[in-house]
């Protein structure tokens, strides 16, 4: 079975500074994607970035990125001088190589403080 | 970007009506659609999958007939929900995987917020 476990329901962050987010899953894949989405208040999912599980590189995307360690299960979200519209729900996803299904983990609130 | 509309954004009905919801990719073909449902302050839980000119597969728990889900065409898939009752006011949201895209990104709807009295 996969899984996918976000253990901070809720996160805060200054204005400008930097948070990361966890997520860990588990897959008996070897061919599987990564995903972080975002959805604000209107509730519209966002892709905020992306991982290849094949790629050893870790994925950025301006101020997001991620700390991909394969061995640890573990993909971690860095935002990096945050900002008021990042406050949102962030949700981590895992989809296999074969299937396009997207396993959710249970979300983390991010608040932002000017 | 590969966008994808809902409709309707909002609905309330009676108890025992049924209710349409459309999803549909503006701009590209989707082979694949996905239904999720998620309840307040908790993640999005796949309802089913839909393919194009094909049977949709559900998840497990979820009731195909209460459900029903049409992907007509590679731009439009349908989610009916049968016979509501106030158990199956939630927000349901779909997502749309482009046909000619290898990396499993799924492209969301903005959601329908489904109220039954």
């Amino acid at each position: 079975a996969q899984t996918v476990t976000q253990s901070q329901p809720e996160m805060s962050v200054q204005e400008a500074e930097t948070v990361t987010l966890s997520c860990t899953y588990d897959t008996s894949e070897s061919d599987y994607y990564l995903f972080w989405y975002k959805q604000p208040p209107s509730r519209q999912m966002i892709l905020v970035i992306r991982q290849e599980a094949y790629k050893q590189q870790n994925a950025t995307e301006n101020r997001f990125s991620v700390n991909f360690q394969k061995a640890a299960k573990s993909f971690s979200l860095k935002i990096s001088d945050s900002q008021l519209g990042d406050a949102a729900m962030y949700f981590c996803a895992l989809s296999r190589g074969n299937t396009d299904k997207l396993i959710f983990g249970t979300g983390t609130r991010l608040q932002v403080f000017p | 970007g590969a966008v994808v509309s809902q409709h309707p954004s909002r609905v309330i009905c009676k108890s025992g009506t049924s209710v349409k919801i459309e999803c549909r990719s503006l701009d590209f073909q989707a082979t694949t659609m996905f239904w999720y449902r998620q309840f307040p302050k908790q993640s999005l839980m796949l309802m089913a999958t839909s393919n194009e000119g094909s049977k949709a597969t559900y998840e497990q728990g979820v009731e195909k007939d209460k459900f029903l889900i049409n992907h007509a065409s590679l731009t439009l898939s349908t989610l009916t929900v049968t016979s509501a009752h106030p158990e199956d006011s939630s927000f349901y949201i779909c997502s749309a995987e482009p046909r000619d895209y290898f990396s499993n990104e799924q492209f969301f709807g903005p959601g329908t917020r489904l109220t039954v009295l």
